[in-house]
């Protein structure tokens, strides 16, 4: 079973800049279609951002568009979430996850934790 | 944007049938994924494209999509699974959208 460890949170001032990393524990990390979900404190769950296997296909929310930077290296079997100017409402849990079936996600982590506050 | 409704809590005595609705406009055609989270976990997928189990779900989770709202099933319900519950559709390429949450609560 794939797991994945996400990391690179942390504590950023409004406006500044971050990346988030997932790496997976497996070879055909290539093969897979992932995503990034994120979860406010307390909150419930939100879609940010899909990069297809072969990193041609790029699809964000509309709340992050223009702002984060989805790419991944599969030598690397890593994901990678570029966010830019961030914003207060970006505070959330990150997590990784991959297209399970049918646009279902099969998560793998516990998330990076990116707190955005002045 | 699409919003997909579901009701903030359900309650539930161990044994019983606990049932969670996920409502929403233009489900037609569309499939309806099932999360469980427990506090301090990452999301585990129950249930996909409407009533399939993943391999390891006990096949006490089931669910089907009559239209306009879909429904988690949890049967003969045990202590540990109580959770927060949530269901999710993609409406577009771009568009995925997760259901607010139920927490259930076994009695």
């Amino acid at each position: 079973e794939v797991q994945f460890v996400e990391s690179g949170g942390g504590l950023v001032q409004p406006g500044e800049s971050l990346t988030v990393s997932c790496l997976a524990s497996t070879l055909s990390f290539s093969s897979f279609n992932m995503h990034w979900i994120r979860q406010a404190p307390g909150k419930g769950l939100e879609w940010v951002s899909y990069i297809s296997g072969s990193g041609k296909t790029i699809y964000y929310a509309e709340s992050v568009k223009g702002r984060f930077t989805v790419s991944r290296d599969d030598a690397k079997s890593s994901l990678y979430l570029q966010m830019n100017n961030l914003h207060n409402d970006d505070t959330a849990t990150y997590y990784c996850a991959y297209s399970f079936t049918s646009g279902s996600f099969y998560f793998g982590g516990q998330g990076t934790l990116v707190t955005v506050s002045s | 944007s699409y919003v997909l409704t579901q009701p903030p809590s359900v309650s539930v005595a161990p044994g019983r049938t606990a049932k969670v609705t996920c409502e929403g406009t233009n489900f037609a055609g569309k499939n309806v994924h099932w999360y469980q989270q427990k506090p301090g976990l990452a999301p585990v997928l129950v249930l996909y494209d409407n009533s399939d189990r993943p391999s390891r779900i006990s096949e006490r989770f089931s669910g089907f999509n009559s239209g306009n709202t879909a429904s988690l099933i949890i049967s003969r319900v045990e202590a540990g699974d109580e959770a927060d519950y949530y269901c999710q559709v993609w409406f577009s390429k771009s568009d995925c959208v997760f259901g607010v949450g139920t927490k259930v609560t076994v009695l």
